[in-house]
């Protein structure tokens, strides 16, 4: 069964920490993997798009990784601010670049003063 | 801003009631989209238009009725909604989608809309 899973479902974090969220995928064959940042009452921004060759990539204070292996995909952020307070949702596209989209349950991110 | 647009941003209605959300997309695109986003559920995707056709509909009750004017516009049409209908409603766009023996497929990234958050009394 195609699946997203993301954890922890909710995070809380100080103003100027790092953390992580994961995203583990049973999707297959795997196409590609999307980060989206999710504010509060808009739709969801593309962060970062992960393929299969890539390992790492970075969008400011943004770093996505893939383990294409292990299917699992983690988005790390640094030097918190209070604007990264959000959902963060992952998304695996499934067999080509035309292939249909799985969608996380996302995490909820709060970065507290 | 995405270049989506969705009209309301805040809906609330009766079961009763008859409306219409609004989509609205700039960016030439020729795929469109509606998502139903629940709270702690994953998006769910509803309808798929491609060049103005109906090319997905996942089991959506025939209380929704989407509309697809031309490549531009898309609208979702509601009439005696439950309370269980109350959710975020998205619109997406992208530049394509090709349909493939089996289903729709989607292709490039989609460019979401702001939401119409939607309660149903």
């Amino acid at each position: 069964k195609n699946q997203v899973e993301q954890s922890p479902q909710s995070l809380i974090i100080l103003e100027g920490k790092n953390c992580t969220l994961q995203c583990n995928y049973t999707v297959s064959p795997f196409s590609n993997l999307r980060w989206y940042k999710q504010d509060t009452g808009r739709g969801p921004v593309s962060l970062t798009i992960m393929t299969f060759s890539e390992n790492t990539k970075s969008n400011g204070r943004y770093t996505a990784t893939l383990d294409a292996d292990t299917k699992q995909s983690s988005l790390h952020i640094t030097a918190s601010q209070l604007s990264d307070s959000a959902s963060y949702i992952c998304v695996v596209r499934r067999g080509s670049t035309l292939g249909r989209l799985y969608f996380g349950r996302g995490t909820q991110l709060t970065v507290w003063p | 801003e995405t270049g989506v647009t969705q009209t309301p941003r805040h809906l609330v209605m009766g079961m009763t009631n008859k409306k219409s959300l609004k989509c609205e997309q700039h960016l030439g695109h020729n795929a469109m989209y509606w998502y139903k986003q629940s709270a702690k559920k994953p998006l769910e995707l509803m309808f798929v238009y491609n060049f103005k056709e109906q090319t997905e509909n996942n089991s959506v009750p025939s209380r929704f009725s989407p509309e697809c004017p031309n490549s531009s516009h898309l609208f979702l049409h509601l009439h005696t909604l439950q309370p269980e209908d109350s959710a975020l409603y998205l619109c997406a766009s992208s530049q394509d989608s090709v349909f493939l023996a089996g289903g729709a497929r989607f292709s490039y990234e989609q460019y979401f809309g702001p939401g119409t958050r939607l309660t149903v009394t």
